[in-house]
């Protein structure tokens, strides 16, 4: 059973552009949720989809946006990229419909580096 | 706010012997605990969990004890190996439908 997939791995912008990520969900997994990893703070929520739909978001200002596909596989991207959103953003999925009260199931992660 | 805070950074074990990792949380509504260990360019791997109407919850090496009244909770490993050094993520929930709540890891070292 194929795990979660996020493309790209690694990617290098600069300041001003924009990004978009890709995550393959675990195959029937409807949930995809997505981290954002620092150093200083761990890992943070960005937001949650749930059959195409925003289910839950995160404190996070209007540059990040996502969207989920009809065959669950999720997009986040980034606009008008700052230094600080250097970061890994991390993919998870889950089975049933609450993120909250099932395993997630983290990708690998898209190492984002802002020049 | 820090919702769920692991206030070591790090850890140094040496082979055989425990570890222990803690994990504090201030939202007593809460009810689901999830540990995670995550390896350098991997993305973190679900370990074990608790619910709240328990107090312990064993895995072969690896038991997690919660402290409802303290709002704490603990990784035992036992014995400890060096591929378990990695950082490992305590998380929580409250319910279904919301967001696991990280806190911002323990790096745990074992040394042979």
């Amino acid at each position: 059973k194929a795990g979660v997939t996020q493309t790209p791995r690694y990617l290098i912008k600069t300041r001003g552009q924009q990004v978009t990520l890709s995550c393959s969900p675990i195959s029937g997994h409807r949930s995809v949720s997505w981290y954002q990893q620092t150093p200083g703070q761990g890992l943070q929520f960005l937001f949650e989809y749930f059959s195409e739909t925003q289910r839950n978001k995160g404190n996070f200002p209007g540059r990040f946006s996502g969207r989920q596909f009809s065959n669950s596989r999720s997009e986040m991207n980034v606009s008008t990229l700052e230094l600080g959103d250097s970061a890994l953003y991390l993919c998870a999925s889950s089975l049933a419909g609450g993120p909250g009260a099932n395993v997630l199931t983290f990708g690998a992660g898209s190492r984002l580096t802002v020049l | 706010d820090q919702q769920v805070k692991q206030n070591s950074p790090s850890l140094s074990v040496q082979e055989g012997r425990i570890s222990i990792l803690n994990c504090d949380y201030t939202n007593s509504m809460f009810d689901y605990f999830l540990w995670y260990k995550k390896y350098p360019a991997e993305g973190p791997t679900f370990l074990i969990s608790i619910s709240s109407i328990k107090d312990k919850n064993e895995d072969g090496r690896f038991t997690v004890f919660l402290n409802k009244s303290a709002k704490h909770l603990s990784l035992h490993i036992v014995p400890s190996q060096p591929g378990d050094s990695a950082v490992y993520f305590c998380a929580a929930a409250q319910g279904g439908n919301t967001p696991l709540v990280f806190g911002k890891g323990t790096r745990l070292s074992v040394i042979a």
